[in-house]
């Protein structure tokens, strides 16, 4: 079945310990990014990669970080996690072309994970 | 910097009625894309406009895109409780960066 998965799917923490949220596909895409969405502010952009060891800076990356070794993974680090970082994650990903335009658009989002810093 | 506005922020309808979302953006995009989220689960892609004038359809739910007003509208059709949800439109980036900006989404709420 093509999907996107992340784990864990819930987090409680302490702030500073450093944490890693997995992000895993399994549909060969080459974009892939992370989202947190917070009530009333929608789906923010944290980062993306366009490809392996491609990434860039959405509209909110400041206290995380990413890496793309493998096409496959892509995950999120927080190397010291505040209280304000307190949100849902989002994973996506999408293909390129490859016969049908719809795939080449379409984001493809995981099931989330809920972050808690206290 | 693209900005995406989406309007209104909470709509509570009747069984049967007709409405329209609204979803502006603030510069040049030639991709808009429409999402589902139900509560407590994540999103669901719906349509993806990729040219002026496209429009899309899928049931209840029709996706239309004007790229000179910079407008992208959902309208829903004879809407039923089971399109209760919260949609969210998103644009792309594509001048040199391939980001996404969301609106802030639409808690429609389809009363029996």
């Amino acid at each position: 079945e093509a999907q996107v998965t992340q784990n864990p799917r819930y987090l409680i923490t302490v702030t500073g310990k450093k944490l890693t949220v997995t992000c895993s596909q399994n549909m060969n895409h080459e974009y892939m990014s992370w989202y947190r969405q917070d009530p009333g502010l929608g789906l923010r952009q944290i980062y993306y990669s366009m490809n392996v060891e491609v990434t860039d800076k959405g509209d909110v990356p400041e206290g995380y970080k990413v890496s793309r070794k493998e096409k496959r993974n892509f995950p999120l680090i927080l190397e010291s996690p505040s209280p304000n970082q307190t949100s849902l994650y989002f994973c996506a990903s999408r293909g390129r072309a490859s016969g049908s335009i719809s795939s080449y658009n379409e984001q493809f989002f995981g099931p989330g994970t809920r972050l808690t810093v206290l | 910097e693209l900005k995406v506005e989406q309007n209104p922020l909470f709509l509570s309808m009747q069984e049967g009625k007709n409405y329209t979302i609204y979803c502006n953006y603030s510069t040049t995009s030639d991709r808009l894309y429409w999402y589902r989220q139900d509560p407590g689960k994540s999103l669901e892609s719906l349509f993806v406009l990729l040219s002026n004038g496209a429009v899309k359809q899928e049931g209840r739910l029709m996706a239309s895109l004007d790229t000179k007003a910079r407008l992208s509208t959902l309208h829903i059709t004879a809407a039923v409780h089971d399109l209760s949800a919260t949609y969210f439109c998103a644009a792309l980036t594509t001048s040199g960066t391939y980001k996404y900006i969301f609106g802030t989404g639409t808690r429609l709420k389809v009363l029996a």
